[in-house]
């Protein structure tokens, strides 16, 4: 089992639907971060949190610690946000606080 | 403010030859420096981590070496070029060892 599993591997929505990917891990963290692919291969860091929620624009990812669970939201969507979205947690300990664990991705497209 | 540059942006090289993609980053000093791999299908890789002049730690055993002459140039290399060596290679930098991490453009690297 992968330390960091997300859900659904893809996603279709229609212009304006509410977006909901979710991200769960199986070890203890410092940091969750998301990050979004576009379709030409660069990525960018979205949020990084390591507890309760956080904004920017439409976007809102929160963290459960607890559950060891994350979501990332997208409100009022947009084909613009056809990307993939990429969560990696930061594990604890063992001398690594550098190294990020990569979830597979969520291939999200949203049709106009 | 600071950017981050990647070169070439793709490359198509025989197996067996040899391998050099540098990055660079403009706008901060001592910078986090990271070399990911994301193979077909499959989430990024940690490939080497260097948080100054000379000072490399590699994560993932392989025919692949990283060097950093310079605060802001990081480049991976390699003397001869497998077919799993094919992939989308990505430099990233951070301002801490734990900070949200700054990808650049990537290079897509296909061996045939």
């Amino acid at each position: 089992k992968n330390e960091v599993e997300q859900s659904p591997q893809n996603l279709t929505a229609q212009e304006g639907e509410f977006i909901t990917i979710n991200c769960s891990y199986s070890v203890g963290i410092s940091a969750l971060h998301w990050l979004q692919q576009h379709p030409g291969g660069g990525i960018v860091s979205l949020f990084m949190l390591s507890s309760g929620k956080k904004k920017h624009g439409r976007l809102i990812a929160t963290i459960n610690i607890q559950e060891k669970h994350s979501s990332l939201h997208i409100t009022a969507s947009h084909p613009r946000d056809s990307a993939v979205y990429i969560c990696a947690v930061r594990r604890v300990g063992g001398g690594s606080n550098y190294k990020l664990t990569f979830g597979k991705g969520t291939l999200l497209t949203v049709n106009p | 403010s600071q950017t981050i540059h990647q070169w070439p942006a793709t490359l198509v090289q025989p197996v067996g030859s040899p391998l050099s993609l540098e990055c660079t980053v403009e706008g901060t000093s001592n910078p986090n420096l990271y070399w990911y791999r994301q193979a077909a299908g499959r989430g990024l890789q940690l490939l080497f981590y260097s948080v100054g002049i000379g000072q490399i730690s590699s994560e993932v055993p392989q025919n692949l070496s990283a060097s950093r002459p310079q605060d802001r140039q990081f480049i991976l290399g390699s003397k001869k070029l497998l077919l799993s060596d094919s992939g989308f290679y990505l430099c990233a930098w951070s301002p801490i060892s734990y900070g949200l991490q700054f990808f650049g453009p990537g290079t897509r690297l296909t061996v045939l």
